[in-house]
């Protein structure tokens, strides 16, 4: 258990629905972050939130869209999906900055796009 | 060395061996480097943050050691149990401090 929850943790969506990924910290950080972590791929960094504020966007396209309401919540908004998205979506968060700070990870969702 | 290049890509050794990976980043810009153990099913656990050129850490029975003017950094397991089996990630820090690049990771596994 690392105080960082995700739900739900497994999702089968088609490519026409709209659905959301939920991650909760109880650990008081300030940053957190969305991963996806494809098979045969290391994991890939999508968007980093400090105190609330979208600081790095990684180039993702915008049928993923975050939405940190506070700092300890954070989603990700999907519609449109292709199945090239199935993946595994994991949640981190940390104090600080990752120059100085360890991330807490969540178990992750695992979502199909069908 | 343009991003994280982790080898070997797997391992198995039997309990008591001891062993180590290596993780190749970029020299340049550097600002930390990040060790994480992922156990199947679970969620990816941090180890060490380094940051300092020849700095080396200890958790228990795993160390690292950082070279950062060569751009490389070593983990090492001493007396490896069947616990120990996971994949062993490191990442390296970049975008100006606010990201993680990962490498693909070394998956161990620890036979009786």
């Amino acid at each position: 258990e690392t105080g960082v929850t995700q739900t739900p943790r497994h999702l089968v969506m088609g490519m026409t629905n709209k659905k959301s990924l939920k991650c909760e910290q109880h650990l008081g950080h300030n940053a957190m972050y969305w991963y996806k972590q494809s098979a045969k791929k290391p994991l890939e960094l999508m968007f980093v939130y400090s105190l609330e504020e979208r600081v790095e966007n990684n180039s993702v396209p915008s049928r993923f869209s975050p939405e940190c309401p506070n700092s300890s919540h954070l989603f990700l908004h999907l519609h449109t999906l292709q199945p090239e998205d199935s993946a595994l979506y994991l949640c981190a968060s940390s104090p600080g900055t990752p120059i100085s700070y360890e991330q807490y990870f969540g178990p992750g969702t695992r979502l199909t796009v069908t | 060395i343009l991003n994280v290049e982790q080898s070997p890509q797997s391992l198995h050794v039997q309990e008591g061996d001891s062993t180590n990976f290596t993780c190749s980043f970029p020299s340049s810009n550097f600002y930390a480097l990040h060790w994480y153990r992922w156990e199947t099913a679970k969620s990816p656990e941090a180890l060490f943050v380094m940051t300092l050129n020849g700095d080396e850490k200890k958790k228990g029975r795993i160390s690292a050691t950082l070279n950062t003017k060569e751009g490389y950094s070593y983990l090492y397991i001493k007396g490896s149990q069947p616990e120990d089996s996971a994949t062993y990630l490191c990442a390296y820090v970049t975008g100006g401090g606010n990201k993680l690049t990962f490498g693909t990771g070394t998956q161990l596994k620890v036979e009786l």
